[in-house]
């Protein structure tokens, strides 16, 4: 069964902290995403990435960046955190992009709150 | 272009009662569809998907959902809901026969309450 970790279940920072948020899946999937959840809204996608090295911005990138130095390693950099960024944080992971519509394993999640 | 909209932010039903969570979608694209649910303090479990197959698609825990392209919509049921079942549960869409997760779109989910 594939398992995606996030590092943390609840952070607290304030304002103008660099924050990371880091996530691991143990299925050598090639795929991995980083989504931010507001009630009401779903989930909108941050960033991206579908190799090690390689990062595409999704829908909301503004004010966050990624690492991924690892294939199994996805990390979600908020470079200065804004009290706007108070949300939870979903990491998920799919196959290789031969596996047509498969599903998205996700983490936990971690609920980041900025003061 | 592709827009999810779940017509309910909140359902309440009694345990055993039928379940209906609704889902409309459009897209420029023949669509995919996918239902998650969301436990508390969990991360998405996919319930089902639709991609182009048996337009009435079943899933996990006894959830069923049902394609109409006529009526672009999606909608979730279960025949008797379990108390277990309460969570939050999303509608999501995707361009057909692509595996482009960056590409999915969900809508904003219904929260489904059970009461005993």
């Amino acid at each position: 069964d594939v398992k995606v970790t996030q590092s943390s279940r609840y952070l607290v920072k304030r304002t103008g902290e660099k924050v990371f948020l880091e996530c691991v899946q143990d299925m050598d999937h090639e795929n991995m995403f980083w989504y931010r959840q507001d009630p009401g809204l779903g989930l909108r996608l941050i960033y991206f990435s579908y190799d090690v090295k390689m990062k595409e911005k999704g829908d909301i990138p503004e004010g966050y960046s990624v690492s991924r130095e690892k294939k199994e390693r996805f990390s979600l950099i908020l470079e200065s955190a804004s009290t706007n960024q108070t949300s939870m944080y979903l990491c998920a992971s799919t196959p290789s992009r031969g596996n047509l519509n498969s599903p998205l394993h996700f983490g936990n999640g971690t609920r980041l709150t900025v003061t | 272009a592709q827009s999810v909209t779940q017509l309910d932010s909140h359902v309440s039903v009694s345990e055993g009662t039928p379940v209906l969570l609704r889902c409309n979608y459009s897209s420029s694209y023949s669509p995919s569809l996918f239902w998650y649910v969301q436990h508390p303090n969990k991360g998405l479990q996919l319930l089902l998907k639709y991609t182009s197959a048996a337009t009435l698609v079943k899933g996990i825990n006894g959830f069923e959902a049902e394609f109409k392209k006529s009526e672009t919509s999606f909608h979730l049921t279960k025949p008797s809901a379990h108390m277990s079942d309460a969570a939050e549960y999303f509608c999501v869409v995707t361009p057909r026969g692509l595996n482009a997760g960056n590409m999915l779109t969900f809508g904003g989910g219904t929260r489904l309450m059970v009461k005993p």
